[in-house]
């Protein structure tokens, strides 16, 4: 589903570097979220925005911010990546009405 | 916070049976339970949801049931194909005004031998 487009798709980083993972939608909704995914462990919840003006914490924050500089764009910033957080990280927007979430298709972090 | 559990972390059928998934959350006020299927490689796509006003909702060879009361529900595959074969994640959430944020659970990984 090109409606929900993460860059870049595969980043390997060094530790302590500063990286920002991109995510823009077509979809017009107003709901943007952040997760990570980890074997055995799911999708947790880093960062959520209900509108450009909302920002909100999830279940695990530390060490990421984010940026909605529109409706359409969400950012996630590693500001001094480690390599705990190699991961796959999922963008995903939501519409008020319908519930369900559209996720994009992943980036690929490695932190070396 | 809400947290979901869910089992088993692996499942293994033949084609054919049936396969069942269970999940459960521990924030009463929780009041949307969506599955989410993951193809190898591929993102994660909304395959059913039900609501707590509903207790059980089907959709061909998929079904979910919700015990409220419990605080758990269940996806249930029938007449499984290997195509089924996937990662399948639980999720909950309190919607509110139009507002959803989704807490998963770790995820299961089924796979349907031929």
């Amino acid at each position: 589903d090109a409606d929900v487009t993460q860059t870049p798709r595969n980043r390997i980083t060094k530790t302590g570097k500063r990286i920002m993972l991109e995510c823009s939608q077509t979809k017009g909704h107003d709901r943007m979220y952040w997760y990570r995914q980890d074997p055995g462990l799911g999708l947790r919840l880093i960062y959520y925005s209900f509108d450009v003006k909302d920002i909100n914490k999830g279940e695990i924050s530390d060490g990421y911010s984010v940026s909605r500089q529109a409706q359409a764009k969400f950012s996630l910033s590693l500001e001094s990546a480690i390599p705990n957080q190699t991961a796959l990280y999922f963008c995903a927007t939501s519409d008020p009405t319908a519930y369900g979430y559209t996720f994009g298709s992943g980036t690929r972090l490695t932190v070396v | 916070g809400e947290n979901v559990e869910q089992h088993p972390s692996t499942l293994s059928v033949q084609e054919g049976d049936s396969a069942v998934i269970k999940c459960t959350y521990s924030d009463s006020a929780s009041n949307y339970f969506p599955w989410y299927k993951q193809e190898l490689g591929k993102r994660p796509q909304l395959i059913i949801d039900i609501r707590s006003n509903v207790g059980e909702k089907k959709d061909q060879r998929i079904a979910v049931t919700l015990n409220k009361t419990a605080k758990h529900f269940s996806l249930h595959i029938t007449e499984t194909q290997p195509e089924d074969s996937a990662v399948y994640f639980c999720a909950a959430s309190l919607i509110s005004g139009g507002y959803n944020k989704l807490i998963f659970g770790a995820g299961t990984r089924l796979a349907v031998h031929p």
